[in-house]
């Protein structure tokens, strides 16, 4: 089953707008977890990684006041996507980095992504 | 920084027979992993097997297995009685302990019946 749920799968928004992604990892404590972008055909671009209790840290070109990240709790990570535009539209995909078992090592596990468009 | 290479982007396998996917990678690190992924038209990204760079034997899972040089920095992945649920992109990656992945293009692999 999935270890990892992201919400909602699918949103369409008005321009100008606020939109909010949850990341929850469902199976085991997460202490670190990754936010991606994906273009169509196109490999998984990392926006940011955040860690619990602390700032997130964005990758280069990535608008930290666009792209809003709360790490809340070991278990639910969210992403707020601000004052969206058309071009914001893309597929965010989310992981969280853990373990499902003592002995086994950390592993990221990725969410279903979420498609979001702004019209 | 590390870079990760996927030099097929796309790739066709008839069904039941054997189809290798390239991957080449840069690092200075002597420690760190290698993955490949999966990912379906649903988009969900699942792992396919990984590998330690300290062991020196070649991941299997099923019918997935690895070919790992560490000299050479080349991580390719052989899919054996390929099956149509093996249609997917598939992505090589890398990651140095407690470190993000760096992904590789990818590589659309198709199986036809």
């Amino acid at each position: 089953g999935a270890v990892v749920s992201q919400h909602p799968s699918r949103v369409i928004c008005k321009s100008g707008t606020s939109v909010k992604i949850e990341c929850r990892s469902l199976d085991f404590q997460a202490t670190t977890m990754f936010w991606y972008r994906q273009f169509p055909k196109q490999s998984l671009m990392l926006m940011a990684t955040s860690n619990e209790g602390s700032k997130a840290t964005y990758e280069q070109g990535v608008e930290k006041d666009k792209f809003l990240i709360n790490h809340a709790s070991l278990t639910l990570s969210t992403l707020t996507v601000t004052s969206a535009h058309p071009e914001d539209s893309s597929f965010y995909i989310c992981s969280a980095r853990g373990r499902l078992d003592r002995g086994t090592t950390d592993t990221q596990y990725f969410g279903p992504g979420t498609r979001l468009t702004v019209l | 920084a590390q870079t990760v290479t996927q030099s097929q982007p796309e790739m066709s396998v008839q069904e039941a027979e054997t189809v290798t996917l390239s991957c080449t990678y840069d690092t200075s690190e002597s420690n760190y992993y290698l993955f490949w992924y999966k990912q379906p038209p649903s988009r969900q990204m699942i792992l396919v097997i990984r590998q330690e760079a300290y062991k020196q034997q070649n991941a299997t899972e099923n019918r997935f297995s690895v070919n790992f040089q560490k000299a050479a920095k080349s991580f390719s992945l052989k899919i054996s009685d390929s099956q149509l649920g093996d249609t997917a992109m598939y992505f090589c990656a890398f990651e140095t302990s407690g470190s993000r992945l760096t992904f590789g293009e990818g590589t659309q692999l198709t199986v036809n019946p």
